[in-house]
């Protein structure tokens, strides 16, 4: 069973910082594109960056909010992913789901192009900033 | 970056009831859109991708369609496990953006 379990959660003072930890089983984790949404309580949903395989680069990228804040890695032989978080701020204050990207493909006027969706998520983790 | 607007922002429906959620990309986007239910407290779960393919175990009565700029979803007739709120997320590019959120509830 594609399962993802995220940890790491936790009450943080503005500021200070928090590794979160995805755990990964059921599918071959090295191969997969992740990424990480928040959810602020009673808001919907917001992307937060992905990170590439390391066929594919392990490249990261990440929504406006976090960049230069927050750094998502990986360690394919613990089939795990992580979300580093500092200078923490009280709006980041959210659960924190893991998902895997799927890849998609397809022609259109003879351009082929990739698309990208999260299929399998994890039940999240909820981090709160406050002080 | 993408912005995608969602109506309407809540819906009030029955059981047995057509149900149809529109999405509303800020520039073209293909057909790569993703339809996502979540119920409170539960992760998202994927329902459509690419505008209009239906996630494996998906019942029929869900469908999507669309391109461009303007996409929908249509549940055919409304069960009560349906009862949730309902977001669009563009799949053309990084940083990936998601609608508003539709909430369906019951009338």
């Amino acid at each position: 069973e594609v399962q993802l379990v995220e940890s790491g959660g936790g009450l943080v003072k503005p500021g200070g910082s928090l590794k979160l930890s995805c755990a990964a089983s059921g599918f071959t984790f090295s191969n997969a594109w992740m990424s990480w949404v928040r959810q602020a309580p009673g808001k919907g949903l917001e992307w937060v960056g992905r990170i590439k395989s390391e066929t594919d680069g392990e490249t990261t990228d990440y929504a406006a909010p976090v960049k230069g804040r927050f750094t998502i890695s990986r360690d394919d032989s613990k089939n795990t992913l992580y979300l580093q978080m500092n200078s923490l701020k009280t709006e980041d204050t959210a659960v924190y789901y893991c998902a895997t990207v799927a890849r998609g493909s397809g022609w259109i006027s003879l351009h082929y192009y990739y698309y990208y969706y999260m299929d399998v998520w994890g039940k999240g983790t909820t981090v709160t900033v406050s002080s | 970056d993408i912005q995608m607007t969602q109506s309407p922002s809540s819906v009030s429906a029955s059981v047995g009831d057509r149900v149809t959620i529109t999405c509303r990309a800020s520039q073209g986007i293909s057909r790569w859109l993703a339809w996502y239910q979540q119920k409170p407290g539960k992760a998202p779960k994927l329902l459509i991708y690419a505008a209009s393919s239906l996630q494996s175990g998906v019942p029929s009565r869900f469908s999507g369609s669309g391109s461009g700029t303007d996409f929908t979803l249509t549940i055919s007739s409304l069960q009560p496990e349906d009862f949730a709120t309902y977001y669009c997320q563009q799949a053309d590019s990084f940083p990936l953006t998601f609608g508003g959120g539709t909430k369906v509830e019951i009338k």
